[in-house]
């Protein structure tokens, strides 16, 4: 299976900060990476596929980038609604499998 | 609006079965491939199943494989996930959720229904 490790595990950043949230892979997955939003005692919400395709209806201060073994996700200008757990799915090959998770936390 | 309802989820001792349910509304079921993801309490993520168009193919991770079965049926638009032979460990939250087409990835995911495997 291929291993997805998500850094950092969390981090704390103030209202208008831009962030990175990095996920690399344990083998090249050929930009087939997705990002998740996921708020407390919610259900994740799709932001970004195929490592860069905004979904529709996902604020265009988020994008995301990267190739190969590496990507990342960019929160640009935070907002206090953008305080939430990230994660990244490979779905390259199967299992499709998930990184661990970014906790973000707003100042 | 992609609505996505699971139902069934509970308490129930280690061994025993439960089934779950999702029901699917705004959008035409039978075009997507479907899936149950699952997520242990304070814990990532975790793809349990997904389910071809027609319920011909299945697929499962080796930690589920050949005590989970999903299916659907697409008269109803609805999804099921049969769970036996259950462990603590698949104590979790199980989501059901709509792959984006030709991909694995999931763009429309339910509220989640909660199963705890405890005696």
């Amino acid at each position: 299976d291929i291993q997805m490790t998500q850094s950092p595990a969390s981090l704390s950043a103030s209202l208008g900060e831009t962030v990175s949230i990095e996920c690399l892979a344990s083998e090249d997955i050929y930009n087939n990476l997705a990002w998740y939003q996921q708020k407390p005692g919610k259900s994740p919400q799709l932001l970004i596929y195929y490592a860069s395709s905004l979904q529709d209806g996902v604020p265009s201060r988020f994008s995301g980038s990267g190739s190969g073994t590496q990507y990342s996700l960019k929160i640009n200008s935070l907002e206090s609604e953008d305080a939430a757990t990230y994660f990244c799915l490979q779905d390259s090959e199967y299992p499709p499998t998930f990184g661990g998770g970014t906790k973000l936390e707003l100042k | 609006e992609v609505q996505l309802v699971e139902s069934g989820g509970g308490l129930v001792q280690p061994g025993r079965s439960l089934k779950l349910s999702c029901a699917a509304s705004g959008f035409t079921f039978s075009n997507y491939y479907m899936a149950w993801v699952r997520q242990a309490p304070k814990k990532g993520l975790e793809w349990v199943a997904t389910i071809s168009t027609s319920g011909s193919r299945t697929y499962y991770p080796d930690s589920v494989k050949g005590r989970f079965t999903i299916s659907r049926d697409n008269a109803k638009s609805s999804l099921y996930l049969q769970m036996n032979s259950l462990k603590s460990e698949d104590t979790a939250t199980y989501y059901c959720a709509r792959h984006l087409l030709a991909s694995y990835v999931m763009d429309a995911w339910g509220q989640g229904a909660s199963v705890t495997v405890s005696s």
